[in-house]
This record gives C-alpha cells, sequence and structure tokens, in this order.
C-alpha cells in the first residue's frame, strides 16, 4: 500500500509565526508532489508543487523536497489567522493518480 | 477563465439508489480526475478519464463508474448506494498539454449523504 503519512495535528502557531507542515512517502516512484489548503466544508485548494529535490518558495511559502529521505515539507511565514485551515500533502508519479494524506490542522491564533 | 465546475453541490439518497455527479473541467484542460474524500481524511482516487476513457482506477468497487463526453466533462454513477458512501465527492481536472499535466486542480465537490 502506497501511503502518504502526516500529523494530524492540530498544530497551532501564533500569528506572525513560522507554520511548518511536514510529510512523508512511500513510494519510491513518486515524482511529483503537492500542497493543498482546504477549508472547513470546501474543496482542496492548490498553493504549491515541487518536482526537484530543495526549496522553492512562492511568497510566504516555501517547498521543501527530500527524495532520499522520502520528505516533504511546507512552510508558511509571517502565518496569519486566515491560514487557518487543513493542509493535504499528495504524491503523484506516472499512473497520473494523488495520493494524498489526512492533512494536519493548522489554526494560526492572534 | 473558468474553473472547475461540479453539480449538483450537495445531494441526498437513500440507500439502494443510484446517483449522478457531474463535472466541468477548467478551460484547456482535458484530463479528469474523480476522488472521495470522508469526513477527516483525505481524497482517495477513484478514476481517471483522458480521451474518454478510464485511464487508471482506484481501489474503488465496480458500483463505481464513470464517463467522459466529447466536450471534456464528465460524470461519476454510484450504483446501489451503501451508508457508507456519504462523503465528498471531488473532480479535479488537469491538462495533458500544460508543461507539468499531473497538476489537478479541484472543483468545489459534491456533497452526498446517504440515509
Amino acid at each position: 500500500q502506497k501511503e502518504v503519512e502526516q500529523n494530524s495535528g492540530p498544530l497551532s502557531v501564533p500569528e506572525g509565526a513560522i507554520a511548518s507542515l511536514n510529510c512523508t512517502y512511500s513510494d519510491r516512484g513518486s515524482q511529483s508532489f503537492f500542497w493543498y489548503r482546504q477549508y472547513s466544508g470546501k474543496s482542496p485548494e492548490l498553493i504549491m508543487f515541487i518536482y526537484s529535490n530543495g526549496d522553492k518558495e512562492d511568497g510566504r511559502f516555501t517547498a521543501q523536497l527530500n527524495k532520499a529521505s522520502q520528505y516533504v515539507s511546507l512552510l508558511i511565514r509571517d502565518s496569519q489567522p486566515s491560514d487557518s485551515a487543513t493542509y493535504l500533502c499528495a504524491a503523484g508519479g506516472s499512473n497520473y493518480k494523488l495520493t494524498f494524506g489526512k492533512g494536519t490542522l493548522l489554526t494560526v491564533n492572534p | 477563465d473558468a474553473g472547475v465546475t461540479q453539480s449538483p453541490t450537495h445531494l441526498i439518497k437513500t440507500r439502494g439508489q443510484q446517483v449522478t455527479l457531474r463535472c466541468s473541467p477548467k478551460s484547456g484542460h482535458d484530463t479528469v480526475s474523480w476522488y472521495q474524500q470522508a469526513l477527516g481524511q483525505g481524497p482517495q482516487f477513484i478514476f481517471q478519464y483522458y480521451e474518454e476513457e478510464e485511464r487508471q482506477r482506484g481501489n474503488f468497487p465496480d458500483r463505481f463508474s464513470g464517463h467522459q463526453f466529447p466536450n471534456y466533462s464528465s460524470e461519476l454513477n454510484v450504483n446501489a448506494l451503501l451508508l457508507g458512501d456519504s462523503a465528498l465527492y471531488l473532480c479535479a481536472s488537469s491538462g495533458s498539454q500544460d508543461v507539468r499535466g499531473e497538476t489537478q486542480y479541484f472543483g468545489p465537490g459534491t456533497r452526498l449523504l446517504v440515509l
């Protein structure tokens, strides 16, 4: 069973802090990795994708990928209360489907 | 630029009934994937349609079937509904011509309740 694992949380950080979200995957054939944000009662919204080892930055978000360790992370700088949501990590490969983790609930406290 | 659309937004059915959910992909996209998301879980892949054929299927029974039309829109059909089919059903579209064709964008979802 190819899996993606995330800490379910909740992860609570104060406003303005850095939130760090982590994800591991079991399928070494996975080639692409995605972070989605899902507000309660809504559908997942794509935040970032990463395919190569290293860091990728987009505004306040930084995705990190380490294929040797099968580890993906998402850093959110200057966290805002509007960032409070469930963050879903997904892995994709040549079989076209995305395999999701259960998500990490992030709460940013004002 | 129209995003992914799904209908209906909510649906209530009883056990044993059949349901059809509909999805129109984002403009320029030709591939549609369907996911089931139970409460507190991540989305689970049901199947993907490309060129009007099922290209890949997840671990779901044959009660789940689908179709893709020439305009790339898609339907998900579920027969003989069970209580456990209650979930948020998500459609995601992607473009085979995109540089990274595996990047998927989700629609708003259809929330199905089976009583």
